[in-house]
């Protein structure tokens, strides 16, 4: 089966501007995460979806990040204005119902200066 | 709470030595664990999992790790280390009510010598 696909891969922006990630999950799986990895550290949750509903957006900075997921299947992650300290890789990750591993994407490692 | 604390930031083993990346949990309950691994600019694996049966879990790339509840540990090993083993590896105690909420240990950079 396909894996999680991610785009872009790499981006590189000037900080206050905005950026926009993409991700498509697994087909069929019903559960969707966005993390954030900052260089050196463990993976963050930022926001976990089940179907196109948020099920956990506790971590996420609202001021300047947002999420959707359109009809439960691919999901986009916007950051605006971007600060130098979003710097990070950011990851997304599906899972089946029926299971309790979660599939990586390869990530977009993002570059703010 | 929940948490993992992954004893060692960084390992460094000689090829063909043995690996040992070392994990402590923190559960209220019975716990599933997992480990983790990152290759650079890549996503992360899935190396193998504990969910409460067999105690001694085997899985990919010759890896394995005991889950011991007396010492609340859940190292992972492997008999001999090959160059292709180096990468980041992470420890995960996932929160089976509810969300299914992955809680990732700090990670371990396990570098391989010649």
């Amino acid at each position: 089966e396909a894996g999680v696909a991610q785009s872009p891969r790499y981006k590189i922006i000037e900080k206050r501007q905005s950026v926009a990630f993409w991700c498509n999950p697994i087909s069929g799986h019903a559960t969707l995460y966005w993390y954030q990895q900052i260089l050196g550290q463990g993976p963050k949750l930022l926001i976990q979806f089940q179907n196109n509903g948020v099920v956990d957006d506790s971590q996420l900075p609202k001021d300047r990040f947002s999420a959707e997921r359109l009809k439960g299947v691919d999901s986009t992650l916007k950051i605006q204005p971007a600060k130098l300290e979003d710097s990070a890789v950011y990851l997304c990750a599906s899972r089946p119902n029926d299971r309790y591993e979660q599939y990586f994407g390869p990530g977009t490692r993002l570059t703010v200066t | 709470a929940q948490s993992v604390t992954q004893l060692d930031s960084h390992v460094s083993v000689s090829e063909g030595t043995p690996v040992l990346l070392r994990c402590n949990y923190s559960s209220s309950y019975s716990p599933s664990l997992f480990w983790y691994v990152q290759h650079p600019n890549k996503g992360l694996q899935l190396l193998l999992k504990y969910t409460s049966a067999a105690t001694l879990v085997k899985g990919i790339n010759g890896f394995e790790a005991e889950f011991k509840k007396s010492e609340t540990s859940f190292h992972l090993t492997k008999p001999s280390a090959h160059m292709s083993d180096a990468a980041e590896y992470f420890c995960v105690v996932i929160l089976t009510s509810g969300t299914y909420k992955y809680i990732f240990g700090t990670g371990t950079r396990l570098k391989v010598l010649a």
